[in-house]
């Protein structure tokens, strides 16, 4: 069965990084692209980008571009988000998401990550 | 502001129907984008309710359907039970923003 696996919450002060692991079982990790979408304590949903499983290409929401970056190891079928100049309004809980090609729906989700920046 | 325009809320009694509204614009929805539907019950992630306007995942009962027209869609839930209770939420493609954009959610009440 398709599972993504994400790592641990994590806390930072402001100004620094973290990277949120996603790891996929149950399918061809190439076939597909893994999405990031976060949601702040009780807030909705918002899309951050996507990565191909296939060739690494990615594209970013305008928001975050130039301080987030989404890359694959497709050595162990991981995806990885990096959030960088974190502030106290990026604390939200980091989803992973499965997209299929060519489409723009996300069909399987992570657990999710808490991220709390706080100082 | 969400690109993507939902109810903060709506109800309904068990049995009944409700809808949810999703309007966009002519970028997004009037542009050709499909409308996708998720259901984030309390404390989970989100699940995949309605793909591609109007196609339900395998598991999802056909008490959920989806519609979309012009720059509006809409999903309505038949015979509504008390698991329904949950937040949904739209999402689409902006040609303007060249992303991904979800509604603001809809939480949905089961009196």
């Amino acid at each position: 069965q398709v599972q993504l696996v994400q790592s641990g919450a994590e806390v930072r002060k402001p100004g620094a990084s973290v990277k949120v692991s996603c790891k996929a079982s149950g399918y061809t990790f190439t076939n597909y692209d893994i999405s990031w979408v976060r949601q702040a304590p009780g807030q909705g949903l918002e899309w951050m980008g996507w990565i191909s499983g296939y060739n690494g290409n990615t594209n970013y929401a305008q928001k975050f571009q130039g301080r987030v970056t989404v890359t694959t190891d497709t050595s162990t079928n991981t995806a990885y988000i990096e959030l960088r100049s974190l502030r106290s309004d990026d604390t939200a809980l980091y989803y992973c998401a499965r997209k299929v090609v060519g489409t723009t729906y996300f069909d399987y989700w992570g657990q999710g990550t808490m991220v709390i920046v706080s100082s | 502001q969400s690109v993507l325009t939902q109810p903060p809320s709506v109800s309904g009694a068990p049995g009944q129907r409700v809808t949810i509204s999703c309007t966009g614009s002519g970028s997004n929805f009037g542009a050709g984008f499909d409308v996708h539907w998720y259901q984030q019950l309390p404390g989970t992630a989100p699940k995949l309710l309605i793909y591609g306007n109007t196609n339900r995942p395998s598991g999802v009962p056909d008490r959920f359907s989806g519609s979309k027209s012009g720059t509006s869609a809409s999903l309505a839930i038949t015979g509504l039970q008390a698991e329904d209770e949950a937040d949904y939420y739209c999402q689409s493609y902006d040609s303007s923003l060249s992303g991904v954009v979800f509604g603001g959610g809809t939480k949905l009440t089961v009196l």
